[in-house]
């Protein structure tokens, strides 16, 4: 299996605020590589896939780079809505694995 | 809009099995691949496996002797069976698709909870 952590586990940011999650695979994934958000109570949502893209209708304050296995989600100024615990996933082969999550609090 | 709908008992008891189902409204569950995700209480999301809409599986080898999925195109809708369950396996259970050839989940049910417990 691939495993997937990510740093840091959890985060203290204000509103405005520029963010950066780092998640590593321990052998390569490629680009398949993906980022979602969950608010507590809630399925998760597909925030950024392939890496880098950003999934429709999500605000383009987010953004994703990296390859291979080391890669990074960024929030480029935190909003409110923002403060949330977000998971990174490889899609490269099965079993698919998400991190441990990282949760962005106040 | 694609929506994803769980249903199932909430609870279950130890050594019986867990029965879920995920029906697809907004869209045809043809050329998709159709998920199980798992999240116990306070902790991270588990992959537990896809069925294709042709029938073919791939499971989390961690729950594959477990683990049976179906999926019936004529309701729009498939399955999960999960058997021999203990406290372990109490968990948020969503479905949700993913695509050919990229995988990522785009669309997610709503989550259920089911709790092992006698």
């Amino acid at each position: 299996d691939i495993q997937m952590t990510q740093s840091p586990s959890s985060l203290s940011a204000s509103v405005g605020d520029r963010v950066t999650i780092t998640c590593r695979a321990n052998q390569t994934t490629s680009t398949y590589l993906n980022w979602y958000q969950q608010n507590p109570g809630k399925a998760p949502k597909l925030l950024i896939y392939a890496a880098s893209i950003l999934q429709r209708g999500v605000p383009s304050r987010f953004s994703g780079s990296g390859s291979g296995t080391d890669f990074t989600l960024s929030i480029s100024s935190l909003q409110p809505e923002d403060f949330a615990t977000y998971y990174c996933q490889q899609s490269h082969s099965t079993p698919y694995t998400f991190g441990q999550g990282t949760k962005v609090e106040i | 809009q694609v929506q994803l709908q769980e249903s199932g008992p909430g609870l279950v008891k130890p050594s019986e099995t867990l029965s879920l189902t995920c029906a697809v409204s907004g869209g045809f569950i043809s050329n998709f691949y159709w998920n199980w995700i798992r999240q116990p209480p306070g902790k991270g999301l588990e992959w537990i496996g896809y069925i294709y809409y042709t029938g073919r599986t791939n499971y989390n080898p961690s729950l594959k002797s477990r683990v049976t999925m179906s999926v019936d195109t004529s309701k729009n809708q498939f399955s999960l069976k999960l058997t021999s369950v203990t406290a372990a396996d109490t968990a948020v259970y969503y479905c949700a698709r993913s695509l050919k050839g990229s995988y990522y989940f785009d669309y997610w049910g709503q989550g259920i909870l089911v709790t092992v417990s006698s």
